[in-house]
């Protein structure tokens, strides 16, 4: 079983829909967790922190789920300029894991 | 400003030639990792290093050596026993240490093409 998995998608949305990704994670000693946006041939750059108590940023919710080991990232009114691939990523016994990450497309 | 460096941008290497990465931080971060990514793939990680003078092998080290004498460069060689290295290469740093909620910053990545 891998450390981190995530629906790879592609996800193929129209423009203002809500989007939903989720991420699972073995290693309930894991300690950290967070949200990646890669856009094309690009290196990743950090969306958001996910944290126990939820999270909020504008169109973006985060959530994590320790109980049931799995982290979700809602986008709401879903823009044009959110196409790109979405990655989750543990930190797990010192080591920083990535899911396989999911295409997002929105379309007009 | 802080940041994390990795050069060339764009590698070419003939079949059977070692070639080297750099990778540069002046985050003062501890750990450092390098992935390897594949079109339309996730991130696997090849060697990660906690502190200086010691490293781990990640998930497809086989083919990949890596070095860690200083605390800000981190260097990933690519040798020739690597079968199939044309690839995307991404080097991260964090704070590491036990911290928690240690985002990881990337360098703008080498592209290396085997001709």
């Amino acid at each position: 079983r891998k450390e981190v998995e995530q629906d790879p998608g592609p996800f193929n949305v129209p423009e203002g829909a809500t989007v939903a990704f989720n991420c699972t994670y073995s290693n309930s000693a894991s300690q950290s967790f967070f949200w990646y946006r890669q856009d094309c041939r690009k290196e990743p750059k950090l969306l958001m922190s996910v944290y126990s108590s939820g999270n909020e940023d504008g169109r973006f919710t985060a959530q994590l789920n320790r109980a049931s080991q799995y982290i979700s990232l809602l986008i709401r009114d879903s823009k044009l300029s959110d196409s790109a691939t979405y990655l989750c990523v543990v930190n797990s016994a010192s080591k920083i894991i990535f899911g396989s990450g999911t295409r997002l497309s929105i379309r007009p | 400003d802080g940041g994390i460096t990795q050069s060339p941008k764009y590698l070419f290497r003939k079949e059977g030639q070692n070639v080297t990465l750099s990778c540069e931080q002046n985050l003062n971060h501890d750990a450092m990792y390098w992935y390897r990514q594949d079109p339309g793939q996730g991130l696997r990680l090849i060697y990660y290093s906690q502190i200086v003078n010691d490293f781990q092998k990640g998930d497809i080290a086989e083919g990949y050596s890596v070095s860690r004498e200083k605390k800000e460069s981190f260097p990933l060689t690519v040798t020739s026993a690597q079968k199939n290295p044309t690839a995307f290469y991404l080097c991260a740093s964090t704070l590491g240490g036990g911290a928690r909620n240690t985002e990881a910053f990337f360098g703008q990545g080498t592209r290396l093409t085997v001709v």
